[in-house]
């Protein structure tokens, strides 16, 4: 069975600084899909990046990218230039191939962004 | 906004209970997956449904059931409610295309149960 691991129960970030969240995964099937998603406390997730694991190059939203290291089963978001909007829930999920959809989703990372 | 809504938005019932919680999907998409996310975790897969039929389940027991309709949309219905049911259910609708297919979220249902 597949597990996700995020290790940072919540961290504090400066306005305008990059924060990394660190996302760890464990699977033995070698086709599966990597996601971050975003919960600010209304509740509702908002998807904010992909990566598959075929993927060459590691994957790019505007100010969020994917630390992609496949060899070490980590798929960590890095959000640039930290806005007070970007204050929320960020959730680290795996999909299998032959189970498209079914996510599997880490704890999650509260972040505080500060002025 | 993703067009997935969701009803009712809060819910309060008592242990024994039974509930219903509805999904509507954002145009295009004909698969719907429902997960319950308790206070301080992440979100578990309860099941999903494609094409009106039930496509794979999560480890839940089977007072927790659902529907898909002609148009997509989808009920999730949980029988003999119990205290830990007290959570924030999500529903996510995609297409089947398959990987790389992203699930959108609906703004959820909260569910308190006394």
């Amino acid at each position: 069975a597949q597990k996700i691991t995020q290790t940072q129960p919540g961290m504090f970030v400066q306005e305008k600084e990059a924060v990394t969240l660190d996302c760890t995964y464990d699977t033995s099937d070698p086709s599966y899909g990597l996601f971050w998603y975003k919960q600010p406390s209304s509740g509702e997730m908002i998807f904010l990046i992909y990566q598959g694991s075929y993927d060459q190059q590691n994957a790019t939203e505007g100010r969020y990218s994917l630390n992609f290291q496949k060899a070490r089963k980590s798929a960590n978001l890095v959000i640039s230039a930290s806005q007070l909007g970007d204050s929320a829930m960020y959730f680290c999920a795996m999909s299998l191939t032959d189970s498209w959809g079914k996510f599997q989703f880490g704890a999650g990372t509260q972040v505080v962004v500060t002025p | 906004e993703t067009g997935v809504t969701q009803s009712p938005t809060h819910l309060i019932k008592t242990r024994g209970q039974q509930v219903t919680l509805r999904c509507s999907s954002q145009s295009g998409h004909n698969t719907v997956s429902w997960y319950q996310q308790a206070l301080g975790q992440g979100p578990q897969f309860i099941f999903q449904y494609y094409r009106e039929e039930e496509n794979g389940r999560g480890n839940f027991p089977p007072r927790f059931s659902g529907l898909q309709f002609p148009n997509y949309s989808s009920e999730l219905n949980v029988n003999a409610l119990e205290l830990d049911d007290s959570a924030l259910y999500l529903c996510a609708s995609s297409t089947r295309r398959g990987e790389g297919e992203t699930q959108y979220f609906g703004p959820g249902t909260r569910l308190l149960v006394l």
